[in-house]
């Protein structure tokens, strides 16, 4: 596998399902990234780990809970999720850190997410 | 804050001709300006960024996109499009913050006719 992997790719759940949705990098990058894309709309940043540290984006529901056991995983676990979270969600990976110059985001293939 | 514009949410142009796709930013230091494309069920991919130095930056598959300052602006541009250059292409903007958080536009939609 190279770059970046993300499963599954459709899902399907109901409003008290828990579900979650992994993302892999395989590129050693030390910084992960979760995206929602809905139509019509910019692409919303949800959450970022750097260095295994997570910076959270305050208008995120609670619903919506990131993990990161290492620099190589990501995962989104998902709990009584609403009809409108249903979107395209993406990660991405990039190389940070002290002395780097602003490197771009290698993003996966996304995962198909309809809530019911 | 940062934000960034694109100001067409469609361009179609005929194959060989000239494409332009445009988008505009606010930062309020140093911008950094990225382009990336994405096809039909694939995620987003990387096609140029500007960080500094010369103001016309060449990338993938033919495109380059000028920097121009006193316009804060960052045009997408390729000599001769391609019916395969059909796609969604996304604008983003940073100041660099330290976690490399983007701010994306939403998006033009290219479509090039045979």
């Amino acid at each position: 596998e190279t770059g970046v992997t993300q499963t599954p790719r459709h899902l399907v759940m109901g409003m008290t399902n828990k579900k979650s949705l992994k993302c892999e990098q395989h590129l050693g990058h030390n910084a992960m990234y979760w995206y929602k894309q809905s139509a019509k709309k910019p692409l919303e940043l949800m959450f970022v780990y750097s260095l295994e540290e997570r910076v959270e984006n305050n208008s995120v529901p609670s619903r919506f809970s990131p993990e990161c056991p290492n620099s190589s995983h990501l995962f989104l676990h998902l709990h009584t999720l609403q009809p409108e979270d249903s979107a395209l969600y993406l990660c991405a990976s990039s190389q940070e850190g002290q002395g780097i110059t602003y490197n771009e985001q290698f993003f996966g293939p996304g995962t198909r997410l309809t809530v019911l | 804050a940062q934000s960034v514009a694109q100001p067409e949410d469609q361009v179609n142009v005929a194959e060989g001709n000239p494409l332009t796709v445009k988008c505009t930013y606010s930062v309020s230091g140093n911008p950094y300006l990225f382009w990336y494309v994405q096809y039909p069920n694939r995620g987003l991919q990387f096609l140029l960024k500007y960080i500094t130095g010369d103001n016309l930056v060449k990338g993938s598959y033919g495109f380059e996109a000028e920097f121009n300052k006193s316009q804060t602006s960052f045009h997408l541009k390729k000599p001769s499009a391609l019916v395969s250059d059909s796609a969604l292409y996304f604008c983003a903007v940073s100041d660099g913050g330290s976690q490399g958080n983007l701010i994306f536009g939403k998006g033009t939609k290219l479509s090039v006719k045979p």
